[in-house]
């Protein structure tokens, strides 16, 4: 039971360039959601799912698509990565009214 | 709109003091609401659920709806409560959003 996992751990782009993280669980849980954590911000939810097909805009979704083709993968693209999205990023997954269950973290920054 | 504020970003108690982190929130509904805790560089882990009503590493919180409050607790702070803590708050929407955070340090 791996919980919540996220792929890569750290990553490095370039203005302009494109990549996606991956989260996945092992739990079964239906919500999934995508976080960016800056220092002093706190964590902004980007983009978050209540189940397989279905996904939702967070506070700062601008930037960045999802997907969550299968239950237990949710997908974080961005199309054109900017510096200003270099950030820690946290998946977390929970079912029904469970609590939330947070991933490692990926820590990318963008050159 | 729902919303959870921690007023301050830091508090430095000595080993031994006691331990009070605010958190206010603004939900129209009946919201649920959380403690996670950050050890350097790590993931977030569930401190406290509302809900449960319990005690976690000597932790508490309480949820008071008049004062629209869900401040954590703890009466002797140990140093290895030095950490990142955030609140967090649920609502019907399942949409789940997170305070600044407040860094706790504990001097030995």
């Amino acid at each position: 039971n791996a919980g919540v996992t996220q792929t890569p751990k750290f990553r490095v782009l370039k203005t302009g360039q494109s990549m996606t993280l991956l989260c996945a669980q092992d739990m079964n849980h239906e919500y999934m959601y995508w976080y960016r954590q800056d220092p002093g911000m706190g964590l902004r939810l980007i983009h978050y799912s209540v189940g397989e097909g279905t996904t939702a805009k967070g506070e700062v979704p601008d930037g960045y698509n999802v997907s969550r083709l299968k239950k237990q993968n949710f997908l974080l693209g961005l199309e054109s990565a900017a510096p200003s999205q270099t950030s820690v990023y946290f998946c977390a997954s929970s079912w029904g009214q469970g609590p939330p269950y947070f991933g490692p973290g990926t820590r990318l920054t963008v050159t | 709109a729902q919303r959870v504020t921690q007023p301050e970003k830091l508090l430095s108690v000595f080993k031994g003091a006691p331990v009070e982190l605010k958190c206010n929130y603004s939900y129209s509904g009946s919201p649920e609401l959380f403690w996670y805790v950050q050890y350097s560089r790590q993931r977030l882990q569930l401190l406290l659920r509302h809900i449960s009503r319990e005690s976690i590493k000597g932790f508490t919180a309480d949820l008071n709806k008049g004062e629209t409050s869900f401040h954590l607790k703890k009466p002797f702070a140990q140093e290895e409560d030095s950490a990142m803590y955030y609140c967090a708050l649920r609502g019907a929407n399942s949409k789940l959003t997170f305070g600044k955070g407040i860094t706790l340090s504990v001097r030995p």
